[in-house]
């Protein structure tokens, strides 16, 4: 079965610094690869996807995000954080044989020092 | 101006109550999805519909039921079955069985006491 696993539950990062988030899926195939970020009390918004091309893909407010299938790994990353990225960040999986559901990371808690 | 709705934000009910909690879209998306958030502990599926009139349990339906009957809505009712129904409750939807990518609503905070 897919999962995906997000070893990192809270990471602080001073303000302005660099971020790495990681993930790793077992997936056999090439799967279809999601970050969503959630604010404090809301819901989630997707930061960028991969489905196929280019490993490295761009997000939403400079996050970008690369895909190593060697590794089966697809970490997110951001060269300055700001004090506004502070949230909870999901990496999901999609695949066809999950019946087209994503499967969902448990979290990583970004928490943004001054 | 498109999007998801769920209301109330919050909600407070007592135990043995059952509550029902709204999702609508307007998005003309096939598939819905309910999530339950509790902290630590991700997203976890409660149920889902990829077509009208059809749905299908995830992972923690037990205490939990929910109906589509329009393309649009896809309400969540937590039973007095469902023994710690205190948590965060999420919408989502998905244009299409193929798409995967999925578009989350506000949420709506239940408290049981």
């Amino acid at each position: 079965a897919q999962s995906v696993t997000q070893p990192d539950i809270h990471i602080t990062v001073s303000e302005g610094a660099s971020l790495e988030l990681r993930c790793n899926y077992s997936y056999g195939a090439t799967p279809y690869l999601f970050w969503y970020v959630q604010s404090p009390g809301q819901g989630l918004q997707l930061l960028l996807k991969y489905f196929s091309g280019d490993t490295l893909v761009q997000g939403i407010k400079g996050f970008e995000a690369e895909f190593k299938r060697s590794q089966s790994s697809f970490n997110l990353r951001k060269p300055s954080v700001h004090w506004s990225d502070a949230a909870e960040y999901f990496c999901a999986v999609g695949a066809q044989d999950s019946n087209y559901q994503l499967i969902w990371g448990a979290g990583t808690k970004l928490i943004i020092k001054p | 101006d498109g999007g998801i709705t769920q209301s109330p934000k919050y909600l407070f009910r007592k135990e043995g109550q059952n509550v029902t909690l709204s999702c609508e879209q307007n998005l003309n998306h096939d598939a819905m999805y309910w999530y339950r958030q509790d902290p630590g502990q991700g997203l976890r599926l409660i149920y889902y519909s990829q077509i009208v009139n059809d749905f299908q349990k995830g992972d923690i339906a037990e205490g939990y039921s929910v109906s589509r009957e329009k393309k649009e809505s896809f309400p969540l009712t937590v039973t007095s079955a469902q023994k710690n129904p205190t948590a965060f409750y999420l919408c989502a939807t998905q244009q299409g069985p193929q798409t995967y990518e999925q578009y989350f609503g506000p949420g709506t905070r239940l408290t049981v006491t």
